[in-house]
């Protein structure tokens, strides 16, 4: 089956705690990206990459950072969580040329 | 900064009437236009796509597009109460050297039996 998967889904952590928020995409596609989603903001995009070793900030990428050494794994990792990053957060994934984005199921974030 | 601009809502229709989500883009040069469907806190999920002027139907679903005016709609007939979720207009414009997918903050639509 053709997804996105993230690991964790929920997770409570406190400032300063460094983090990493897994994503996976099983269907070779060349284009991942990280949005947060806050009440009244909408999708905002944090990172995205657009093939192995190609990386860049989108929107908001302050307090994050990334990498993409393999094409299936994105993962976004904060290395001092604030409570200003408490959001729902997902990956997606598309072809370069690809016109449907598939997104991850989502990892709800609380830094206390 | 290319933008996509949503009526935030809610927009509450009655069950079996014609919901109308309305979007409009900044970039003239988008060719590109998406609906997704999100139930709160689930992803967005793809429910049309849209690339050339004029209307594009799928079952229930109904996409408008009008690349002069810069605006794009979604109509649900026979609207349900499944239907309430957040949607969310969506426009691939070409940005930072990537053809960037720039989402608006969606409309809330709430059906009522």
């Amino acid at each position: 089956e053709a997804q996105v998967t993230q690991n964790p889904r929920y997770l409570i952590t406190v400032t300063g705690k460094k983090l990493t928020v897994t994503c996976s995409q099983n269907m070779n596609h060349e284009y991942m990206s990280w949005y947060r989603q806050d009440p009244g903001l909408g999708l905002r995009q944090i990172y995205y990459s657009m093939n192995v070793e190609v990386t860049d900030k989108g929107d908001v990428p302050e307090g994050y950072k990334v990498s993409r050494k393999e094409k299936r794994n994105f993962p976004l990792i904060l290395e001092s969580p604030s409570p200003n990053q408490t959001s729902l957060y997902f990956c997606a994934s598309r072809t370069s040329g690809g016109s449907e984005q598939y997104f991850g199921p989502g990892t709800r974030l609380t830094v206390t | 900064q290319k933008e996509v601009e949503q009526n935030s809502g809610p927009l509450s229709v009655p069950e079996g009437a014609i919901a109308s989500l309305n979007c409009t883009y900044s970039d003239r040069g988008s060719q590109s236009f998406f609906w997704y469907r999100q139930y709160s806190g689930k992803s967005p999920e793809l429910i049309m796509f849209i690339y050339s002027n004029g209307d594009k139907e799928d079952g229930r679903f109904t996409a408008q597009l009008n690349k002069a005016s810069q605006y794009v709609s979604l109509l649900i007939r026979d609207s349900q109460p499944s239907d309430s979720a957040t949607y969310l207009c969506a426009v691939i414009s070409f940005s930072g050297g990537y053809n960037k997918l720039i989402f608006g903050a969606g409309t809330r639509l709430a059906v009522h039996p």
